[in-house]
């Protein structure tokens, strides 16, 4: 079975550009998360979906970060217009219920924004 | 607000018992989990403790949870080589919708 996976595995930008991070979950799960670390910081989750629906979005940091799961499958995650403090890794990850222990997470896009 | 906190670096011979410390602050915890992050992987869940425990034991792996003292931590007997990685301690609030509050990052050194 093929884990959490995601693409770009590493991303360079420049500040004001857009960049569009997709995380394709476990097949069968409903339930996708998504998280972000900025250097030296905590692992910070900024929203969950449940299939195709936004089940708690107050992670997200600001209007420039949208996040979709259209069809419930597959997740994206736009940065537009993205700025320097937007650097870090951002991880996926997934599970089948919405209780159950193991997240399963992705490797991480590395997004640096210059 | 939720906080959890973890010292940043641990370096151990091989073959010693590596403990790695974790305080958090939210009492209504029901839930806390230690991840593991080898190098250009994802994290990958070691274990995890309900509230109402304050041991846990897995082969090389103990928990142990003081909940007066909010605080949490990993002992990994005979520590090996392939064990040297990031370890993160997180927490699981009452409520939560499962969203995970992660600290820092433990990074753990093992020496031949």
């Amino acid at each position: 079975e093929a884990g959490v996976t995601q693409f770009p595995s590493h991303s360079v930008i420049e500040k004001g550009q857009t960049v569009t991070l997709r995380c394709d979950p476990i097949s069968g799960h409903d339930n996708l998360y998504w998280y972000r670390r900025v250097m030296g910081k905590e692992i910070k989750f900024l929203l969950h979906f449940v299939k195709e629906s936004k089940q708690d979005e107050s992670g997200m940091p600001n209007n420039r970060f949208l996040a979709e799961r259209t069809g419930g499958t597959y997740s994206t995650l736009k940065v537009q217009p993205a700025e320097l403090e937007d650097s870090g890794v951002y991880f996926c990850a997934s599970s089948q219920e919405q209780g159950e222990h193991e997240q399963y997470f992705g490797p991480g896009t590395r997004l640096t924004v210059t | 607000g939720e906080d959890v906190e973890q010292s940043l670096f641990l370096s151990v011979r091989e073959g010693d018992s590596s403990v790695i410390n974790c305080t958090y602050t939210d009492s209504s915890s029901t839930y806390l989990y230690w991840y593991k992050q080898e190098p250009g992987a994802g994290l990958q869940l070691l274990t995890y403790i309900f509230s109402n425990m304050d041991m846990k034991q897995d082969q090389r792996l103990t928990v142990l949870l003081n909940k007066k003292d909010k605080h949490l931590s990993l002992r990994i007997a005979d520590t090996q080589t392939g064990d040297s990685a990031i370890y993160f301690c997180a927490e699981r609030g009452w409520g939560s919708q499962g969203n995970l509050i992660f600290g820092k990052g433990t990074k753990l050194s093992v020496k031949p």
